[in-house]
């Protein structure tokens, strides 16, 4: 069982480069999330996206875009990277009114 | 919007009990999560409240009161391998989770 895969596990990258952050999963999950957690802010929702062809914002999409083409990808991408955007990003996935939200092992990204 | 308040640190020795408060002020409530999460590593579930109530799952424990806007998480017999951040989420009506900033729990021998 894999579960949700993210790629890559860490990335460094130069500040204005574009970059997606991949992830997959393979439990047939109609719900996906991506987080960002940054060290005394907790986990913070940047996209979500409820079933596949639709996408929503969270709390904090600026600079972020995704886009859902099928059930199992949910890719993220930075258009034009910025230094605020170095933190972990963790995707995760859930049946609509499951318990729980399943997540994926993360992307440590370091922008400079 | 949602604001959840939980300590940011907590240490306690091991086999002693741990209590983790979570207080939260929503605009729609439809569920309380407590994730597990060790050090480089994901979170994960480890309880679940909607009612009003203690929801017991083995050594660790969760209650809620919806009026009061409160939780707790309850560790009892606190082995080593618990040191961890414990996050408090709350989920909206629209299944979407706000997570607080997470409490580290150290365990000492």
């Amino acid at each position: 069982i894999a579960g949700i895969t993210q790629a890559p596990t860490s990335q460094i990258l130069a500040a204005g480069r574009r970059m997606t952050l991949r992830c997959t999963q393979d439990m047939r999950h109609n719900a996906m999330y991506w987080y960002r957690q940054d060290l005394g802010l907790g986990l913070r929702l940047i996209h979500y996206s409820n079933t596949a062809g639709t996408t929503g914002k969270g709390e904090v999409p600026d600079g972020y875009s995704v886009s859902r083409a099928n059930t199992d990808d949910f890719p993220l991408t930075l258009a034009s990277a910025v230094p605020s955007q170095t933190s972990v990003y963790f995707c995760a996935s859930s049946d609509l009114g499951e318990m729980t939200q399943y997540f994926g092992p993360g992307t440590r990204l370091t922008v400079l | 919007g949602q604001n959840i308040d939980q300590p940011t640190e907590m240490t306690a020795t091991e086999g002693a009990i741990v209590q983790i408060n979570c207080t939260y002020q929503t605009s729609g409530f439809n569920g309380l999560f407590w994730y597990q999460q060790h050090a480089g590593e994901a979170p994960t579930f480890l309880s679940y409240n909607v009612l009003d109530g203690l929801e017991e799952k083995g050594r660790f424990s969760s209650f809620l009161s919806r009026s009061k806007g409160y939780s707790y998480l309850l560790l009892k017999e606190l082995q080593m391998k618990d040191s961890a951040s414990y996050l408090c989420a709350v989920r909206d009506g629209d299944y979407k989770l706000s997570f607080g900033a997470g409490t580290t729990v150290t365990v000492r021998a």
